[in-house]
């Protein structure tokens, strides 16, 4: 079945480093992928998606590739802030998949000033 | 962006009781509605979808006399807990998606609620 694997965390980084957050998945066919972050006591909101090969999603300074030769859609940012802490979660939406989306584990970023 | 709010955001009871947890869609009308659950440091599982004024789907191994939805309004649907137990502990967060054109497809998600049962 369809699943994605995202790196455990927490990962703690202090302000300016650059950040790669590893995902990976597997699916049918061709799914959207997706890029979600929850600060806390907020819900979780999308920050960027990509829907075919090659895509390149990015927001906020974020981006993130889908690699379907890798089946991989790791997200990146160049230089981190103390804002950007938050729990971030890889999702897929299989083609036809009615809108379900399956989520990754989360991986908590912590960064410090 | 739309927003999706979640009450309450913490309840705590005895086993055996039955608990309602509100999802609303504060500015936008969302014929679909979903719920998740979330395990400590696990990914939300999706539990069930909801369309207005229909039965909820149900994932394959989620009790629908256990988790009972309700999705009556465009606005609002209800998750209960029936006849809730210790083992029901858990986060469990509401996505809604817009009807409108302007929403597309995007999942808009509640805060979560956080129950725990003694």
């Amino acid at each position: 079945g369809n699943s994605v694997t995202q790196m455990e965390g927490p990962v703690t980084l202090s302000e300016e480093a650059f950040l790669t957050i590893n995902c990976t998945y597997t699916a049918t066919g061709y799914p959207s992928l997706f890029w979600y972050v929850q600060y806390p006591g907020e819900g979780l909101q999308l920050l960027l998606k990509a829907t075919k090969a090659d895509d390149k999603g990015s927001n906020k300074g974020f981006e993130a590739t889908y690699r379907k030769e890798t089946t991989s859609f790791h997200l990146e940012k160049g230089s981190v802030q103390v804002s950007d802490s938050a729990v971030y979660f890889c999702a897929l939406r299989s083609a036809g998949g009615y809108n379900k989306l399956i989520f990754g584990a989360g991986t908590r970023l912590a960064v410090h000033p | 962006g739309a927003v999706v709010s979640q009450h309450p955001s913490r309840v705590i009871c005895k086993s055996g009781t039955s608990v309602k947890i509100e999802c609303r869609s504060l500015d936008f009308q969302a014929t679909t509605m979903f719920w998740y659950r979330q395990f400590p440091k696990q990914s939300l599982m999706l539990m069930a979808t909801s369309n207005e004024g229909s039965k909820a789907t149900y994932e394959q191994g989620v009790e629908k006399d256990k988790f009972l939805i309700n999705h009556a309004s465009l606005t609002l649907s209800t998750l209960t807990v029936t006849s809730a137990h210790p083992e029901d502990s858990s986060f469990y967060i509401c996505s809604a998606r817009s009807a409108g054109a302007s929403g597309g497809d995007e999942q808009f998600f509640g805060p979560g609620t956080r129950l725990t049962v003694l």
